[in-house]
């Protein structure tokens, strides 16, 4: 199974740089994905790490290291419209899913 | 359709009665995926379907059966549903294989309250 542990909330301001954390521990590794999920709404997919290093998609950036078994999304100049949960989920030697709890990021004005 | 889709989108049920939730995708993708979404505990892993014909247990898979008779479909029922699956439900698809992110696509969810 899977342990992944991730901060239940994070506040940051309009333009700022906001870093989410995430943990895990794993009985198989096959990439780490990162999701945005708004209110009532249904996740939908940010970015995905296999390998060591930094992956760049606009705004955002995620970042992996398999021997710490740690990883990171980088949210850059945040905008009112960034307000959501980010869930962070780890795919195991199964091919299976298992998400963390989700970070709720607050964007203030 | 375009993607995902789900349905019924909210229900309310006596405890004690049986309930499918439909969950259809025409992106032709091998696997499918019921997940359930609690507050505090995110989403968990009901049960899974590699490839038409076959499925599998995921973390929570007591009180809840699926099939997958074809590659579109993959309803999940409740058999005699309890108030502690009281829940939002996602379906989700994906391509399968080793290579590539095969990053899964969520349905908008079934929001069911079993009282």
């Amino acid at each position: 199974g899977q342990n992944i542990d991730q901060p239940t909330e994070m506040t940051a301001t309009e333009g700022a740089i906001v870093q989410i954390n995430c943990t895990y521990q794993t009985s198989g590794f096959n990439g780490l994905f990162w999701y945005q999920q708004h209110a009532g709404e249904a996740p939908t997919f940010l970015s995905y790490n296999v390998l060591d290093g930094l992956e760049e998609k606009g705004r955002f950036s995620s970042f992996l290291s398999r021997s710490k078994g740690y990883s990171y999304l980088l949210l850059k100049e945040l905008q009112m419209k960034d307000s959501a949960s980010y869930l962070c989920a780890v795919r195991d030697g199964d091919y299976k899913l298992s998400f963390g709890a989700g970070t709720t990021v607050t964007v203030r004005a | 359709i375009a993607g995902i889709t789900q349905a019924p989108t909210s229900q309310i049920l006596a405890a004690g009665r049986r309930m499918t939730l439909r969950c259809t995708q025409d992106m032709r993708h091998n696997a499918m995926y019921w997940y359930r979404q609690d507050l505090g505990l995110g989403l968990r892993l009901i049960h899974y379907s590699n490839t038409a014909g076959t499925t599998g247990k995921g973390e929570v898979p007591d009180g809840y059966s699926v099939s997958r008779a074809n590659t579109d479909d993959f309803p999940l029922t409740l058999a005699s549903a309890v108030p502690s699956q009281t829940s939002v439900y996602f379906c989700a698809s994906s391509d399968s294989g080793t290579s590539g992110s095969n990053e899964q696509f969520f349905g908008p969810g079934t929001r069911l309250t079993v009282l």
